[in-house]
């Protein structure tokens, strides 16, 4: 069964700093991973996914994520905030078997200060 | 090019009341999936169904009944209703011929059970 962890709830960081959102998974198969962004009374929108093609993702805004197999790990960065990116965050992960259930992190809500 | 619809948008039900959240889509999409979005929790998979004729529970099916009635829809039934269902609910429909195809969100029910 998969699972993913995201290993802060909350990230705060200045307009203009990097971010880093983390994010760990455990699947018994070859995983398909996603970063999907909701803001405010919002519904959600895909910032990136990972093909297996690259294992450096680049998304929408500026977002990349960097799979990292040995690890099990696929966090999100960005090399510098912005004030629009104030939202929560979601790793999801999913996998062949088991019909493809697909399971969400618990998210990290970010912050960016002016 | 409507995506994923659901409905209704709000609904406030009395504790016992039974209701069925809809869910269809129009990208003839194979798998359809139901979570609930509770603060601090991120999204959790009630129930899922990999194919049309196929429905399998998730992390959190207790209470909850699902019905995939051909391959666009897919509804949620809440036989008696309880507060701990006050949430909101997310449809979702993903295309898994593709090996990184990432789901396609209805924009939520918001359940209120008083």
């Amino acid at each position: 069964a998969q699972s993913v962890t995201q290993l802060d709830s909350h990230v705060s960081v200045s307009e203009g700093t990097p971010v880093l959102l983390r994010c760990n998974y455990s699947s018994s198969y070859s995983p398909s991973l996603f970063w999907y962004v909701q803001h405010p009374n919002k519904g959600l929108q895909l910032l990136l996914k990972y093909t297996s093609a690259a294992t450096l993702v680049k998304g929408i805004n500026g977002f990349e994520a960097e799979f990292k197999k040995s690890e099990t790990s696929f966090h999100l960065t960005k090399p510098s905030a912005h004030m629009s990116d104030a939202a929560e965050y979601f790793c999801v992960v999913s996998d062949q078997g088991g019909g493809f259930k697909t399971i969400f992190g618990a998210g990290t809500r970010l912050f960016v200060k002016a | 090019n409507a995506g994923v619809t659901q409905t209704p948008k709000f609904q406030v039900l009395k504790t016992g009341q039974s209701m069925t959240l809809q869910c269809a889509q129009d990208m003839n999409h194979n798998s359809m999936y139901w979570y609930r979005q509770d603060p601090g929790m991120g999204l959790r998979l009630i129930y899922y169904s990999a194919s049309e004729g196929t429905t399998d529970k998730g992390e959190v099916p207790n209470g909850y009944n699902v019905s995939r009635l051909n391959k666009r829809e897919f509804s949620l039934r809440l036989e008696s209703a309880a507060p701990s269902q006050t949430s909101v609910y997310f449809c979702a429909s993903r295309e898994i011929t593709g090996w990184s195809t990432e789901a396609f969100f209805g924009q939520g029910t918001r359940l209120t059970v008083v």
